[in-house]
């Protein structure tokens, strides 16, 4: 298996500018995450999915943000209009979350590394 | 302060020592993993240790969990200069948060030739 893919790897962009980052989950996963990592923050979960539906985006930072999963082999995240306090790395996760819930192995992908200008 | 809290923030050591990193977290857990990160790097699931159980090992890597204490602790030994990387620990409470791990801030290793 290839893993779970981000595109892009960078992103440099000016402020106001919409960006979008994709990923593509492991497949045969049914969980899929969102991460921001940054110097001061550390690593902060943004959004995840279950099968597909968005369960918490108590950690997307504003209304800037938005996520979607339309099938089990796809999410973007999405900054419009993007600021320079958006500049982090992104990284996408997923794993299989076994009947009855619980958490098993995470497994990242490269992270996309945002700056906004 | 958050759950899954690593200490020390930094450790520097000698290669062929052993590195010893401690985690604490606060509530209730189903399981605790750790995850290493290379610079420039996503998170690689290293070991996972269930709340049922007090110790594990996976190659130079032991892990131990006293959930009397709320803590864990990941010890490497006999470390190689290629060990240099950020640990984190990360925390699965079981269904008060849905299938989500919470990560603490990470421990970050150099392992000097």
């Amino acid at each position: 298996d290839a893993g779970v893919i981000q595109s892009p790897r960078h992103e440099v962009t000016e402020m106001g500018q919409e960006v979008t980052l994709r990923c593509k989950p492991i497949s045969g996963h049914n969980s899929l995450f969102w991460y921001r990592q940054t110097m001061m923050r550390g690593l902060e979960l943004l959004i995840y999915f279950n099968n597909n539906v968005p369960i918490d985006d108590s950690g997307m930072p504003e209304d800037r943000f938005s996520a979607k999963m339309p099938n089990a082999s796809f999410s973007t995240l999405k900054i419009q209009p993007s600021e320079p306090r958006d500049s982090a790395v992104y990284f996408c996760a997923s794993s299989l979350v076994p009947f009855g819930g619980g958490q098993e192995t995470q497994y990242f992908g490269p992270g996309t590394r945002l700056l906004v200008l | 302060s958050q759950q899954g809290e690593e200490d020390p923030q930094a450790l520097s050591i000698q290669e062929g020592e052993n590195a010893t990193m401690n985690c604490s977290y606060k509530t209730s857990i189903n399981n605790l993993q750790w995850y290493r990160q290379n610079s420039g790097r996503g998170l690689v699931h290293l070991i996972l240790i269930r709340s049922n159980e007090r110790e594990k090992h996976s190659g130079r890597l032991r892990v131990t969990l006293d959930t009397s204490k709320k803590s864990s602790s990941l010890l490497i030994t006999a470390s190689r200069a290629a060990d240099t990387a950020s640990y984190f620990c990360a925390t699965d409470a079981g269904s008060t948060s849905g299938s989500r791990l919470t990560f603490g801030e990470g421990t970050q290793l150099t392992v000097n030739p």
